[in-house]
């Protein structure tokens, strides 16, 4: 089964409009993290925020937004003001703590903003 | 902020010999750093948990001799890709973990390697 399921391939955003990547985990594991990354065409792998489990409020930074439900197993993000800059693949990651730090990831999504 | 060095960026190099990169986290100790290897339009597949001071732990269906892991620092971690052959080509990048108050997993800028 899926660790971390990101159901949208492609995303279209119009500038300076907020979008939301679904993304979805499954463990049992109750001490666990989850990561957002950033990857342009060249590569490199931004980060951009970070939940934990036992996190009482969803994580912000700057215009992003984790929308963290935990109960539902969702971990969407949310990107405010859309820049054209935004344009890239964007990835869910879950680390779980019983399986020695590492980062699972799910299949991204590439989001396309419109000027 | 942290910052994760890889080199080289670009390798082209010729069928049967082995390359080896290097990942390098240059503002803080990383114990433990992973290898990825990503494939055109799909995402980061694990290969290997690099810790320091210890043999690498191996995700299943990689191959041990063929990449081999070397983590000889707190700030360094190498994979070599030993006898490359085409199907090693591909986008190959790490990442360092670091603890504290603000949890997070830095990457490095990634190596591509072509086989010829």
């Amino acid at each position: 089964a899926q660790k971390i399921t990101q159901t949208q391939p492609g995303m279209f955003v119009q500038e300076k409009e907020a979008v939301t990547l679904d993304c979805t985990y499954d463990t049992s594991d109750p001490s666990y993290g989850l990561f957002w990354y950033k990857q342009p065409s060249s590569g490199e792998m931004i980060f951009l925020i970070y939940q934990g489990s036992y996190d009482q409020q969803n994580a912000t930074e700057g215009r992003y937004s984790l929308n963290f439900q935990k109960a539902r197993k969702s971990a969407n993000l949310v990107i405010s003001a859309s820049q054209l800059g935004d344009s890239a693949m964007y990835f869910c990651a879950m680390r779980e703590e019983n399986q020695g730090g590492k980062l699972i990831f799910g299949q991204g999504t590439e989001l396309s903003v419109k000027p | 902020g942290a910052v994760v060095s890889q080199h080289p960026s670009w390798v082209i190099c010729k069928s049967g010999t082995s390359v080896k990169i290097e990942c390098r986290s240059l503002d803080f100790q990383a114990t433990t750093m992973f290898w990825y290897r990503q494939f055109p339009k799909q995402s980061l597949m694990l290969m290997a948990t690099s810790n320091e001071g210890s043999k690498a732990t191996y995700e299943q269906g990689v191959e041990k001799d063929k990449f081999l892991i070397n983590h000889a620092s707190l700030t360094l971690s190498t994979l070599t890709v030993t006898s490359a052959h085409p199907e090693d080509s591909s986008f190959y990048i790490c990442s360092a973990r670091r603890g504290g108050a603000k949890e997070t997993q830095y990457f490095g800028p990634g190596t591509r390697l072509l086989v010829l």
